[in-house]
């Protein structure tokens, strides 16, 4: 079936430094999304974009979160600065419309030190 | 509050044995529902959805919505040690045009 890829798998940073975290979504979809996800627990929504723009995003989504998907590459998040908080399993998500099932990535785990 | 809440928690059940799952939203915004399964290290992965009051099978699995409560549930039948994994239920808030989901159930299928 379709799939979305994350890269990097695993990425381990000091606080304070920039992160950037690529994803490739399933490549007709319109809709994209990140999530957080911390111990295996509740899936927090982050942010959605659509047509180059983010539609909504959710008061996790910090001043220091911003997404971008130039000229239909990755569709990436960049955290800067990072945060102890900001650890966490990070999954994007695509889709073809707004209601319609999302794929989502394997996740990108984060450590923050 | 919550706005899609879950129950139970955490649920074990035999292996062939029905594993039943909750969800209630809390608001009318939410028409259209979902259920993901997540397993261990893996991203979650679109189990069904159901839109319309009533049941929807497919295989082993059946979802019942009820949209006058805004209750939508998952049953699992004859289940197995590979059903064990966390399941959410996922609604489509129809102003915000995005998915909230609930904070899961973990399923134990005990061999």
């Amino acid at each position: 079936g379709p799939k979305v890829l994350q890269i990097p798998s695993h990425q381990i940073i000091d606080m304070g430094q920039m992160v950037t975290l690529n994803c490739d979504p399933v490549s007709n979809h319109l809709y994209f999304y990140w999530y957080k996800q911390i111990l295996g627990q509740q899936m927090e929504f982050l942010v959605n974009f659509y047509n180059g723009k983010v539609m909504e995003k959710s008061k996790l989504f910090k001043d220091q979160f911003s997404v971008e998907r130039p000229d239909g590459s990755y569709f990436t998040l960049k955290i800067q600065p990072t945060a102890l908080e900001d650890s966490a399993v990070y999954f994007c998500a695509s889709s073809w419309t707004g209601d319609a099932e999302q794929f989502f990535g394997p996740g990108t785990r984060l450590t923050v030190l | 509050q919550q706005k899609v809440q879950q129950s139970p928690e955490s649920l074990s059940v035999p292996e062939g044995g029905m594993a039943s799952l909750n969800c209630t939203s809390s608001d009318r915004n939410f028409q259209y529902f979902w259920w993901y399964r997540q397993h261990s290290g893996e991203g979650p992965k679109a189990l069904m959805s159901i839109f319309s009051d009533g049941d929807k099978k497919e295989g082993r699995f059946t979802a019942h919505l009820n949209k006058a409560s805004l209750h939508v549930s998952l049953h699992i039948r004859d289940s197995q040690p590979s059903d064990s994994a966390l399941y959410f239920c996922a609604a489509y808030d129809t102003n915000a045009y995005k998915v909230i989901f609930g904070k899961g159930t973990h399923l134990h299928v005990l061999p």
